[in-house]
């Protein structure tokens, strides 16, 4: 039982270039999330979708995007990478209200 | 809007209790959970309180909630060296579609660190 996996752990990109960080869960859940996590800043939320075919931003969803591609997978993109984007980004998963959210291993992205 | 707010650091000798403190503005929250994060990894989900619960006992964890002053406590009782890491406080607000669907505000996060 792997929960939430998440693609790459770790990522070097050069200021402009785009990528996608991929999550997928395997609990069957309804809603998903994507945090970033800075020092001193806890985690704040990007994106989120309550269910399949449904997104929405959260905090800091400027220059990113996300898809919502399945019950599964949660991708989130960076369209154009900035210094500012270097980040631990973290996936998440709830099934409901209540039960708390699991949560993958991280991406550490450094933008250059 | 909501905050949620953690002190910074906390340093214990192994062996004794451990209290980490937090306070939240939302007072519609109906779940505040407690997070652990070791070194490296990812979220671990310790435990979470109801709002109209006051105590909640997990072997060595008891969580306090004072709806009333918003404050949230976590206590590790017999605290281990592994019990090192930063402890997040979460608190569940609603979805801008309602429903079941709750978004998670963390605070920043206290460091605990257990000395020998």
């Amino acid at each position: 039982n792997a929960g939430v996996t998440q693609t790459p752990k770790f990522q070097v990109l050069k200021t402009g270039q785009s990528m996608t960080l991929q999550c997928a869960q395997d609990m069957n859940h309804n809603s998903m999330y994507w945090y970033r996590q800075d020092p001193g800043m806890g985690l704040r939320l990007i994106y989120y979708s309550a269910s399949e075919g449904t997104t929405d931003k959260g905090e800091v969803p400027n220059g990113y995007n996300v898809s919502r591609l399945n019950k599964r997978e949660f991708s989130l993109r960076l369209e154009s990478a900035a210094p500012s984007q270097t980040s631990v980004y973290f996936c998440a998963s709830s099934p409901d209200r209540g039960r708390g959210a699991f949560f993958g291993q991280g991406t550490r992205l450094t933008v250059v | 809007g909501e905050d949620v707010e953690q002190s910074l650091f906390l340093s214990v000798r192994e062996g004794d209790s451990s209290v980490i403190n937090c306070t939240y503005t939302d007072s519609s929250s109906t779940y505040l959970y407690w997070y652990k994060q070791e070194p490296g990894a990812g979220l671990q989900l310790l435990t979470y309180i109801f709002s109209n619960m006051d105590m909640k006992q997990d072997q060595r964890l008891t969580v306090l909630l004072n709806k009333k002053d918003k404050h949230l406590s976590l206590r590790i009782a017999d605290t281990q060296t592994g019990d090192s890491a930063i402890y997040f406080c979460a608190e569940s607000i609603s979805g801008r579609n309602g429903g079941s669907q709750g978004n998670l505000i963390f605070g920043k996060g206290t460091k605990l660190s257990v000395k020998p």
